[in-house]
């Protein structure tokens, strides 16, 4: 069974990059879609974007201008790195594989809790 | 972006109960619509997809319906590992969007 595993600073400070990494165990990248997800605190969920066959990339217009999602197929991640940080990024972020045939994330990672503060 | 209005926000049920949550599109998605349970501290978990389908592995208690732009989640008989919150996601365009999320509670 394929798990996921986010992993990346707790506490980020304004102004600065935020870097999460996705651990996939238990299968490849494969041809799924990687996608990054947001939870703000007492709102709801936010999706970031996607990476496809470790090159193919897709955002949230919102977001694209300080996003970037990359992979390392070799090693089974998926990278997150959003730019120029606000108290408004502060969320839980989440790692969710989605399959090309099943139109759902049916895989998620547990979250990571990021705080954006000085 | 397509708005998903999910009602009710909140609902408080009691075990062997039937429950009904409904997810409303501001457009026509096809029928492109996941149900997912979210319990604190664990990941996300598929439960349906394309509105109706339900995922391997997952209890025949749970079900989803569409009616053109409204689309349900009906859990048959709540048992005790069925209190989470429950949210809709639609992928029919990008950017995906999701709703807002209904926490059930023990009555």
């Amino acid at each position: 069974q394929v798990q996921l595993q986010e992993s990346g600073p707790g506490l980020v400070r304004p102004s600065e990059t935020l870097s999460l990494t996705c651990s996939v165990s238990g299968g490849s990248l494969g041809s799924y879609y990687w996608n990054w997800v947001r939870q703000p605190p007492g709102k709801g969920l936010e999706w970031i974007g996607f990476i496809y066959q470790g090159r193919t990339t897709n955002y949230n217009p919102p977001l694209q201008s300080r996003v970037t999602i990359s992979a390392d197929t070799s090693k089974n991640l998926v990278y997150l790195s959003l730019r120029s940080l606000t108290a408004a990024d502060t969320a839980v972020y989440y790692c969710a594989r989605e399959s090309v045939v099943t139109p759902g994330f049916v895989s998620w990672g547990q979250g990571i809790p990021v705080t954006v503060s000085s | 972006d397509i708005q998903l209005t999910q009602s009710p926000s909140f609902l408080s049920a009691s075990v062997g109960d039937k429950v009904t949550i409904t997810c409303r599109a501001s457009q026509g998605i096809n029928n492109r619509l996941a149900w997912y349970q979210h319990q604190v501290g664990k990941a996300p978990k598929l439960l349906i997809y394309a509105a109706s389908t339900l995922q391997s592995g997952v209890p025949s208690r749970f079900s989803g319906s569409a009616s053109g732009t409204e689309f349900t989640l009906t859990i048959s008989s709540l048992q005790p590992d069925d209190f989470a919150t429950y949210f809709c996601q639609q992928l029919n365009i990008y950017p995906w969007t999701f709703g807002q999320g209904t926490k059930v509670e023990i009555k």
